[in-house]
Order: structure tokens, then C-alpha cells, then sequence
């Protein structure tokens, strides 16, 4: 099984809303991603988390809080978003080494903040 | 020096061609070179990847090929076919004591006609 899910599909929320977005992979992997992909733009990093510890922000703004409850699930938590947040928000994992650094995305959630 | 740089933007290509998509990097010290395909809604999807001390690695219609001195690589379709019209790829990453970077390249429209 090679797959990781990603709920909800669509989302739409407002700028005073809090959501949280989930993801979810059973393939033993010990690194998850969050991405953020604006439209015909390629994928953007915005957090790594290794054996369920946040090793990597890449200076994303607080309204964005990402979890991670066991090594199967991310979470990414929504707050006070604005317009430009819109985009199709990607998660993925990988064995999480240097040897093996395959990442396999989901199908992403794509959010609309109006 | 984080930056991957890929051509052409877009690509179209006759059924049975071969379509090419090139990349360079500056970082020498990105040490896995992945390509993705997606389709409109879907997440990336891995279709071949290369470390640096191999120049060449076929799987299938799809082949990279690597030049370490020119710090660039390329993708190879060949036999194109309708079915591989998508947005494609290249990435480059790098593991490192408390930093990881996945850079993608700005990534390359093909269209193929039947």
C-alpha cells in the first residue's frame, strides 16, 4: 500500500474560521510533509516532521500549526487565514532517510478562504 | 544556490515523439534528483528518481539522464503517448543534521497529440 489520504477533499472557510486538515498513511513511513501548491506554481515546503518530531519550518506564518499525534496521522490547523492562502495543500511521507527520500504525496485539499 | 531551474515551461510533442524536459541545479550538495508527474487535482506522483553517482537510469518509456560537472539532468519520454499529457517535475533534495531541503523546479507543461 503506497497511498496517503488526504481529508477533506475541498474546504472552503472563512477568515475567521479555525479548520484543521488531515493526512494519513500506513506505510511505516517516519517523515510527513506539508506543501502548499498555488496554481501552474510547483510545490512549496512548509514543514517536515521526522519520527513524529518537527524538524523542519520553513518560516511559515503561525496562523498555520501543524501536528502530528502518532506516525500514521498529520494534522495541519487552521486559524484566521487570509485570501492568499488559497491553494491545494499537499501532504506527504517517506521512509525518512537519506537512502530512501521517495516522497509520496496525496491528492491534496484544495482550500478556498473567502 | 537553492534554486532548480527547468525548461522548457511548456512542451508540445506528436504521439510516438520523444519529449524532453531539462533541469539544472546549483547546490553541489543536493544528493537525490526525483521527477514528478501530476495531473490537474492530483497530487505529484513519482515517476523516476537518480542519485549523483550514476549518469543514466531508464525505467520503462522514462529515462534520466544525469551530468554531475554541468550540474544538470533531463527526462526522457519516449514513445509519448496522450495519456502522459500532465505537468512534470524535477526536484532536488538534500539531507542534512537539522536541515532537509526539497527544492522543485518550476515545472513543465506537456501536451501530447494523438
Amino acid at each position: 500500500d503506497t497511498e496517503v489520504t488526504q481529508t477533506p477533499k475541498h474546504l472552503v472557510m472563512g477568515m475567521t474560521n479555525k479548520k484543521s486538515l488531515k493526512c494519513e498513511q500506513h506505510m511505516g513511513h517516519r517523515a510527513m510533509y506539508w506543501y502548499k501548491q498555488k496554481a501552474k506554481k510547483p510545490p512549496e515546503l512548509m514543514f517536515v516532521y521526522s519520527y513524529e518530531k518537527l524538524s523542519i519550518n520553513e518560516s511559515v506564518p503561525s496562523r498555520f500549526s501543524p501536528e502530528c499525534p502518532n506516525s500514521s496521522l498529520l494534522n495541519l490547523h487552521l486559524h484566521a487565514l487570509q485570501p492568499e492562502d488559497s491553494a491545494l495543500y499537499l501532504c506527504a511521507s517517506s521512509q525518512g532517510s537519506v537512502e530512501a527520500d521517495t516522497q509520496y504525496f496525496g491528492p491534496g485539499t484544495r482550500l478556498t478562504v473567502l | 544556490q537553492q534554486q532548480v531551474k527547468q525548461s522548457p515551461q511548456s512542451l508540445i510533442v506528436q504521439k510516438g515523439g520523444i519529449s524532453i524536459i531539462n533541469c539544472a541545479y546549483e547546490n553541489t550538495a543536493f544528493d537525490y534528483f526525483p521527477w514528478y508527474q501530476q495531473f490537474p487535482g492530483k497530487g505529484p506522483a513519482l515517476l523516476i528518481a537518480i542519485r549523483p553517482d550514476v549518469s543514466e537510469k531508464k525505467e520503462g518509456r522514462f529515462t534520466i539522464s544525469f551530468n554531475k560537472s554541468a550540474k544538470q539532468f533531463s527526462l526522457h519520454i519516449m514513445d509519448s503517448q496522450p495519456g502522459d499529457s500532465a505537468t512534470y517535475f524535477c526536484a532536488a533534495s538534500r539531507w542534512g543534521p537539522g536541515t532537509y531541503k526539497y527544492i522543485f523546479g518550476t515545472g513543465t507543461r506537456l501536451k501530447v497529440l494523438a
